[in-house]
């Protein structure tokens, strides 16, 4: 148990649609990153909050975009889904440290799948 | 630029035999390393990471990794395979871009265990 949740589940949404999930950091974390999981692919960054400021994208279009509240909670919202969008989507919260490593605990995923 | 590359998407192996799992690296400076697990329908979870320390990493569940910078290598090992190790792992290389904290992901090599 990394003390990292995520909801819902699972999701079905159809193409065109606005889809919003949530993530739930460990207590005193200040960083949450957002990745996508292709089916049979390694996840991929898609982008970092701090200070509830987006802190760096990986190569995703503008229709990916997040929020990261003060409670420990932020959402990753993607709009005018397409069909590639369907993936587990994982979020990671850790402590900033700009010029080294702290680690990062995952949680176990939303699985969207677009139709 | 940072890659990882995992060598052989499928491993199998008989339990109590030898588990290696291969990774190669590419970075520009020197790097972070790390092997994650995913069993089925879970997020990711930590086994062993390399931070500059000692090259000779290791994990939990008797998971072990060796960095050797000549061969930009950090192959993931297990003297002796049981049931449980069967999932898939992957290989991760940290860096700051942007000041945010950047993991990038190899494939995923699946491990399956044969009794």
């Amino acid at each position: 148990e990394t003390g990292v949740t995520q909801s819902p589940t699972h999701l079905i949404k159809t193409r065109g649609q606005q889809v919003t999930l949530r993530c739930s950091s460990q207590s005193g974390h200040n960083t949450v990153s957002w990745y996508q999981q292709a089916l049979g692919q390694g996840p991929q960054f898609i982008f970092q909050y701090y200070r509830e400021e987006e802190n760096g994208r990986g190569n995703f279009p503008p229709r990916f975009s997040g929020l990261q509240f003060p409670n420990y909670s932020s959402e990753l919202n993607v709009n005018a889904l397409e069909l590639d969008d369907s993936a587990l989507y994982l979020c990671a919260s850790g402590t900033r440290a700009p010029t080294s490593y702290n680690e990062q605990f995952f949680g176990p995923g939303t699985r969207l799948t677009v139709l | 630029a940072q890659s990882v590359t995992q060598l052989g998407s499928h491993v199998s192996v008989s339990e109590g035999a030898l588990v290696l799992l291969r990774c190669n690296y590419s970075s520009s400076v020197p790097p972070y390393l790390f092997w994650y697990v995913q069993y089925p329908n879970q997020g990711l979870q930590l086994l062993l990471k390399y931070t500059s320390a000692a090259t000779l990493v290791k994990g939990i569940n008797g998971f072990e990794a060796e960095f050797k910078k000549s061969e930009t290598s950090f192959h993931l090992t297990k003297p002796s395979a049981h049931m449980s190790d069967a999932a898939e792992y992957f290989c991760a290389v940290s860096f700051n871009i942007q000041g945010a904290q950047k993991l990038v992901f190899g494939q995923g090599t699946r491990l399956t265990i044969n009794p």
